[in-house]
């Protein structure tokens, strides 16, 4: 069965410094893989998403993930946090069939930014 | 502008007493979706409807109901909450191509007491 694992329940940076978080997911097919942000008391909002094509995507504010398939890995990059990058990430890969637009979570990683 | 709406936003009841929380957008989307949040479990499927008339299972249906009149409806309906199903829920629609792409409502937060 298809599965996203986030290993990282919570992160601490300080701003200005380098962020990667982390995904790696079960698929049997080429995935389509997602990463969503939730602010809190927000709903979610896409950061950026891969379907096939060059490996490394970019996102909004900044973000970019690269796809990694002999790694299963989906990890989101941002060279230089800032403070309102506090917020919840998520993964997320999709079903290739499209027909039930299905997203499968990971647990998300809670991103704490120092001032 | 381009939205997923969900009503009420909020919302404290008590067990058995029913409830609708209603979804709508307004993209013309085929494909409409209902999620829950739970702490450390991310977000697991409800419901989904791929048209109108036509909905399915998710992962977690138990104590849920949706129907699907109008394209750009998608009402969750618990007929008898119980205290288990307080939770932040998600409504989404995607236009069901393969980019699978969906778009997220604000969220409603319930409690069942």
């Amino acid at each position: 069965a298809q599965s996203v694992t986030q290993p990282d329940i919570h992160i601490t940076v300080s701003e200005g410094a380098s962020l990667e978080l982390r995904c790696n997911y079960s698929y049997g097919a080429t995935p389509y893989l997602f990463w969503y942000v939730q602010s809190p008391g927000q709903g979610l909002q896409l950061l950026l998403k891969y379907f096939s094509g060059d490996t490394l995507v970019q996102g909004i504010k900044g973000f970019e993930a690269e796809f990694k398939r002999s790694q299963s890995s989906f990890n989101l990059r941002k060279p230089s946090v800032h403070w309102s990058d506090a917020a919840e990430y998520f993964c997320a890969v999709g079903e290739g069939s499209g027909n039930t637009g299905k997203l499968i979570f990971g647990q998300g990683t809670t991103l704490q930014v120092k001032p | 502008e381009a939205q997923v709406t969900q009503n009420p936003r909020y919302l404290i009841t008590v067990t058995g007493k029913k409830l609708t929380v209603t979804c709508s957008q307004n993209m013309n989307h085929e494909y409409m979706s209902w999620y829950r949040q739970d702490p450390g479990l991310g977000l697991r499927q409800i419901y989904y409807s791929m048209n109108v008339e036509v909905t399915d299972k998710g992962d977690v249906p138990e104590g849920y109901k949706v129907s699907r009149k109008e394209k750009r409806n998608f009402p969750l309906i618990l007929e008898s909450p119980s205290p288990n199903q307080t939770s932040l829920y998600f409504c989404a629609s995607s236009s069901g191509q393969g980019t699978n792409t969906q778009y997220f409502g604000p969220g409603t937060r319930l409690t069942v007491l």
